[in-house]
């Protein structure tokens, strides 16, 4: 089956740094990758989605300045959170889906904010 | 922007089949019906997905309403290892083909 494998799984970062998450796509083409946060005890909430080679589209509420997108490759999407404060702290998940392939799931990053 | 309703939480006994309950009455005739369930600290993992007609899996069974305005997750026999979060979601063209998580319906099984 499909395989969404996303790295770092745990990251801790001072407050005031930038932090990339990179989500590929093992064995199918992504044309569009989705971007989620989880809080505890929440659900996924939708951040943005992008196509290749296309700019993300950003949900009402997400910063895109903050949370930059990019997907340069069918297999590779990468989120980077700029200038992170202890209030981003969060789960955050990445979604791929492509030609053949149902929304497949990487299995998430835990970002704490210090 | 969430389209489907589910209950909070639902417990089932060990071996026993488990039904979960989704109402979607504002599902559109394109929408599918996705199923996905989540564990602790994990992505979201596939169980199941239909348009119109019951399916089945490995897995699982999907009970599509003739409707379609509403749904039901059937667990055959569950497992302790079946704990999770199970999401029922709609994914239609006219939503971008995107998922919007509801809250979902946390499972315990009580060995």
């Amino acid at each position: 089956g499909a395989v969404v494998s996303q790295h770092p799984s745990r990251v801790i970062c001072k407050s005031g740094t930038s932090v990339k998450i990179e989500c590929r796509s093992l064995d199918f083409q992504a044309t569009t990758m989705f971007w989620y946060r989880q809080f505890p005890k929440q659900s996924l909430m939708l951040m943005a989605t992008s196509n290749e080679g296309s700019k993300a589209t950003y949900e009402q509420g997400v910063e895109k300045d903050k949370f930059l997108i990019n997907h340069a490759s069918l297999t590779l999407s990468t989120l980077t959170v700029t200038s992170a404060h202890p209030e981003d702290s969060s789960f955050y998940i990445c979604s791929a889906a492509g030609q053949g392939a149902l929304y497949t799931f990487g299995s998430g990053t835990r970002l704490t904010v210090v | 922007d969430a389209k489907t309703t589910q209950p909070n939480s639902m417990e089932s006994n060990e071996e026993e089949p488990v039904h979960l309950p989704c109402n979607h009455s504002t599902i559109s005739g394109t929408d599918y019906i996705h199923w996905y369930r989540q564990l602790p600290s994990q992505g979201p993992e596939y169980v199941i997905h239909g348009l119109t007609s019951n399916v089945n899996n490995r897995m699982a069974s999907l009970a599509i309403a003739e409707d379609r305005k509403s749904s039901t997750l059937i667990l055959h026999r569950a497992t302790l290892r079946d704990a999770a979060v199970y999401y029922c979601i709609l994914r239609g063209s006219d939503t971008g083909n995107q998922f919007y998580f509801g809250t979902g319906t946390s499972l315990t099984v009580i060995p």
